[in-house]
Formats: C-alpha cells, sequence, structure tokens
C-alpha cells in the first residue's frame, strides 16, 4: 500500500515567492494533519482537517500561510511570500478518521524540505 | 507548561542492551493517546508503539514497550536488545481527545558496537 505522498521533497526559493507543498494521504484515511519541524520549535501541528474540512488552523502562524483539502485524496499548504524564517520541514500525516474521540495512529509522509534563501 | 517533557536530549547505550527513554505529560483530558515514534537521519516519521489513556495494560509491539504508568502521567519506551539500527531521534507524543499530535524535544539515541 502506498504511504503518505508529499511533494516536492526538496524545494528552493527565494524570499517573496509563492510555495505550494502537496499531499495525498493514505486512501481512506479522513484525517490530514500538517506539521512543521524547525531546530527552534520542534515540531509542531500547523492544521488538521476531517472529511475535507478544516477542524482545527490554530497552528498556522500568520495569513501568509493557507491550507486546502479540496477532496478526499489532495492536500496543498501555500505560503505567500515566502520568508527565510519559513525554513523548515513540512510534514502531511494521516489517519483514519472515523471518530471524534478516539486516538488513531498519524502516518506521516516523508516530508518536504523548505529552504527560503 | 510544557504538555510533553523528554528529559533526555541524548543518549549512548552499548548495543545488545535495553533502553529506556523518558516522557513524562501534562493534560486535563480523561481521553488522550500517547505516541513514540523514530526519526532516523534520512529524515522521516516512524510509528513505533501507541498507548490509549484507558488501556489497562502496557502497550507492546516487537522490542518496543511503553511503560505507561497513569497516576505519574509517564509514558517511557523501552526498547530491549537495542541493535545498531536502533540510532535516531525518539519523539514523544500526545493526542488529546481527536486533535493534533503535540510532540516533545525527542532523545537522539546513539547505540555503540
Amino acid at each position: 500500500d502506498a504511504g503518505v505522498i508529499q511533494s516536492p521533497r526538496h524545494e528552493v526559493t527565494e524570499m517573496g515567492q509563492e510555495v505550494t507543498l502537496r499531499c495525498k494521504p493514505i486512501s481512506g484515511h479522513n484525517s490530514l494533519f500538517w506539521y512543521r519541524q524547525t531546530m527552534m520549535r520542534g515540531l509542531e501541528l500547523l492544521i488538521y482537517f476531517n472529511n475535507n474540512v478544516p477542524i482545527d488552523d490554530s497552528g498556522m502562524p500568520e495569513d501568509r500561510f493557507s491550507a486546502k483539502m479540496p477532496n478526499a485524496s489532495f492536500s496543498t499548504l501555500k505560503i505567500q511570500p515566502s520568508e527565510p524564517r519559513d525554513s523548515a520541514v513540512y510534514f502531511c500525516a494521516s489517519s483514519l478518521g472515523t471518530s471524534g474521540r478516539v486516538q488513531e495512529t498519524q502516518y506521516f509522509g516523508p516530508g518536504t524540505r523548505l529552504l527560503v534563501l | 507548561a510544557q504538555k510533553i517533557t523528554q528529559t533526555q536530549p541524548g543518549m549512548f547505550v552499548q548495543e545488545k542492551e535495553a533502553v529506556t527513554l523518558d516522557c513524562t505529560y501534562d493534560t486535563s483530558d480523561p481521553s488522550y493517546g500517547l505516541f513514540w515514534y523514530k526519526q532516523p537521519s534520512s529524515g522521516e516519521m516512524i510509528f513505533l508503539i501507541y498507548q490509549g489513556s484507558y488501556d489497562q495494560q502496557n502497550a507492546t509491539e516487537g522490542r518496543y514497550s511503553l511503560n505507561f504508568q497513569k497516576a505519574r502521567k509517564s509514558a517511557n519506551l523501552v526498547i530491549s536488545a537495542s541493535q545498531l539500527g536502533d540510532s535516531a531521534m525518539y519523539f514523544c507524543a500526545m493526542m488529546e481527545g481527536a486533535d493534533g499530535l503535540t510532540f516533545g524535544k525527542g532523545t537522539h539515541l546513539i547505540i555503540q558496537p
């Protein structure tokens, strides 16, 4: 079975440019999560969706960040305009998302390493 | 206050020895789950083991076991018979309700031959 797929795996861009990160969750999973990992702040939850609906976006750092999930098999995280402090590894994860009060294992994609110059 | 605390930034362990990685947590939600993930130098996040707050028995998965002490709010990971391939960062994480994961800062484990 294919795991969570993320693209691109590496992205180098210049400050001010728009960056779009993509994620395909595991087929049949209803919850999708975006995390960011930096040396300074560790792993942080940015936003998560359940059945394509954003449930909690309180971790999104600024209005420059936006995320969408137009269908069950695709999500994007967009940064516009990008800044050097956005440099990080961005992970997408998915879980079954079958119940509102049951903890389900999240499976992570390989991550996108973003460098903003 | 930190929700997940991992007090060991780094550990060196001899191959074949057992390893205990510490994790304490803080929550007032009666329904929560505790997870351990492994992150090797290649960067991926690998799920290892899960313990639910209502589980009566400690979770085990092969060489991994979770020493769950609810009253002390600790969820230590035990790796038996360590191998060179166990060298990696290990993250403890908590899920309250069905929300996202809150991670600790991690422990860098190095297995020495």
